[in-house]
């Protein structure tokens, strides 16, 4: 079974704060994603990447940046959090498969409260 | 920006009943609709997915509908229940091979499902 795992699942910062969100998928996909979910608003694409090293915005990148210099691991992070990026952040992977069916694998999630 | 509108945000089906989720979309270039399934506490994961060249797919208790000419699209649980309670989220996205960005998946804004006893 394909397995992403986020590095927490509930975290507490305080505005200002630099804040680094990790994911790790161990199925060798190519496709990484950050999500945050919002009751209301559903799930939004922050940032997404498909191969080591690149990275592509998503709808709502502002306040936020990626890294992937490892295949398996996609981070997130918040260079000055601030109280409106308290939220659920979701990762999710996929992988690129001849007919298939573009599905993305989501981790549990973790619940960012910025203080 | 491409768009998957979903109604109704919130569903309340007494058990054995039939639970209706409706999604319409705008960009005619999707030719993926999946519908994910979220438990609380957990990431969603994929329930069932159909792609435009059937009007219809079944899984289970679960049903996809899909009509291309309105561009709309439908998830039905026949036989609901309490297990069942989760949010529900639509999704849209072009074909994997369709070029650049395509192995992105548009999402509607979820609908939370309560079956109740």
């Amino acid at each position: 079974d394909v397995k992403v795992t986020q590095s927490s699942r509930y975290l507490v910062k305080r505005t200002g704060e630099k804040v680094f969100l990790e994911c790790v998928q161990d199925m060798d996909h190519e496709n990484m994603f950050w999500y945050r979910q919002d009751p209301g608003l559903g799930l939004r694409l922050i940032y997404f990447s498909y191969d080591v090293k690149m990275k592509e915005k998503g709808d709502i990148p502002e306040g936020y940046s990626v890294s992937r210099e490892k295949k398996e691991r996609f981070s997130l992070i918040l260079e000055s959090a601030s109280t409106n990026q308290t939220s659920m952040y979701l990762c999710a992977s996929s992988s690129l498969e001849a007919g298939g069916t573009n599905e993305q694998f989501f981790g549990p999630g973790t619940r960012l409260t910025v203080l | 920006q491409q768009q998957v509108k979903q109604s109704p945000q919130s569903l309340i089906v007494q058990k054995g009943g039939i639970s209706i989720i409706n999604c319409a979309y705008e960009n005619t270039a999707f030719d993926y609709f999946p519908w994910y399934q979220q438990f609380p506490g957990k990431g969603p994961a994929l329930l069932i997915a159909i792609r435009p060249d059937v009007s219809e797919k079944k899984e289970g208790r679960f049903t996809i509908s899909f009509n291309k000419s309105a561009k709309q699209f439908s998830l039905h649980i026949m036989d609901s229940q309490p297990g069942d309670s989760a949010t529900y989220f639509c999704a849209a996205s072009t074909d994997i091979y369709s070029g650049a960005g395509s192995y992105q998946l548009t999402f509607g804004k979820g609908t939370k499902l309560s079956v109740i006893p």
